[in-house]
This record gives C-alpha cells, structure tokens and sequence, in this order.
C-alpha cells in the first residue's frame, strides 16, 4: 500500500521567506510526527499529533515555526521568516497502534530538504 | 524521563567483519525497543523490533535481544556487507511516543 509521502522533496526559498512543508500519512494511521535532521545530526523531534488530542509542540525551536493536521490526516508544517539555520531534512511519520504486539511503529516518509539562501 | 543511548560513531569496519551497535535505554514500565536504518539519501525505516524482555528481533541478517536485566537492546550481525553502511537508530516507545538514539553511522569497506 502506500507509504507516507512528503511534498515537496526539495526546496530552496530565500532568508526570511515563509515555506510550507506538507505531509500525507497512511490511512488510518492516528499519530504523526514531525522531526528535523541537520546534515550528519541525528533526529530533532519537532511536533506530534494524536487524533484528536491537543498536538504536543515541546520539540518546536521557535515561535516561526508551526503546524496543523486537518481532518485528522494531511499536515502541514510552516516555517515562518526562514533563517539559515533552518537549512535541514525535515520528516514526517505516521504511525499505527499493533494490537498484536500491543505496540506502536513508525513510518517515516522520504523528508523534504529545505536550503535557505 | 524516557532516553535511549547509543554508541556513537562513526563505526568502521571491513566487509564480512562482525558488527555490535550498542543502545541502552532508560524507561518506565515495559517500552517496545525498536533499530531503525537510514540508507544514504533515504528516509528512515523500520529494521527490527522487540515488544517484551528476552525477546529477539530480527531481519536482513541482523538481530537484537530486548535485555530487561540490563536495559540494552544491542545490534549485531554476524557478517556485513558493503551494502549495510547506514545510519542506524536505536528507539523506544513507551505509549504512543517514540524517543530516538542520535544515530550511529556505519561505514563498511570492500
């Protein structure tokens, strides 16, 4: 079936410029998680979202930053006044509750690369 | 709270050499214990998992042993390839959230 898929894969905008990073999870999946990866760092947890619970935002770097799930499925993640320490690969995940190991499993979707010039 | 600690790299090693990845948690309750593996200009994915105390996972000729008794969930395989340099991460899931290790790059030459 069909995996997490992110749009766009790449994107190059300009120092303060506001870009939209979107994410389509699995159907049927109720978690989504956003992390940013700097080039050669491991994986900095930004925002996750549980059906239709309140987003947990802990992992946000600043107030430029923001995102939303609507209708439970589509997310998108807004960068605000890009900086160029902003420059990273930014992923998304969705994830599933396995009653036959009574556990949850990531899916990660391919991130989108995000260069500020 | 929940952490997970991996060893750092980056790990080098020769083809067909014996490879151990070490990851150590520290958690409330029963977390499931899981190795992610990122391929060069790839995203993350799922590698093996482990949902309770002495189990194995296993996959790709890679196994870890969930160890309760001393809180670790080691990577090993018996013969790597060229093919297996990757970043690997160790994670945990304690409920719905998952916390991840910073990853261990590892590089296998010819």
């Amino acid at each position: 079936g069909a995996g997490v898929s992110q749009s766009p894969s790449n994107k190059v905008t300009e120092k303060g410029k506001d870009v939209e990073l979107r994410c389509d999870p699995i159907s049927g999946h109720t978690a989504l998680y956003w992390y940013r990866q700097s080039l050669g760092q491991g994986l900095e947890f930004l925002i996750y979202f549980q059906g239709n619970s309140a987003p947990d935002k802990s992992g946000l770097p600043s107030d430029r930053f923001s995102a939303e799930r609507t209708g439970g499925s589509v997310s998108t993640l807004t960068i605000q006044r890009t900086q160029q320490e902003d420059s990273a690969v930014y992923l998304c995940a969705s994830s599933y509750y396995s009653r036959r190991d009574s556990s949850y499993e990531q899916y990660f979707g391919p991130g989108t690369r995000l260069t500020v010039t | 709270g929940d952490s997970v600690t991996q060893m750092e790299g980056p790990v080098t090693l020769s083809e067909e050499a014996f490879l151990t990845i070490n990851c150590t948690y520290t958690a409330t309750g029963y977390p499931s214990l899981f190795w992610y593996v990122q391929y060069p200009g790839e995203g993350l994915q799922l590698l093996l998992k482990a949902t309770k105390a002495d189990d194995k996972g296993s996959n790709k000729g890679f196994e870890a042993t969930y160890r309760k008794e001393t809180t670790s969930f080691h990577l090993e395989k018996g013969s790597v390839q060229v093919s297996d340099s990757a970043v690997y991460f160790c994670a945990l899931s304690n409920g719905d959230k998952i916390i991840f290790g910073k990853g261990t790059r590892l590089h296998i030459l010819p």
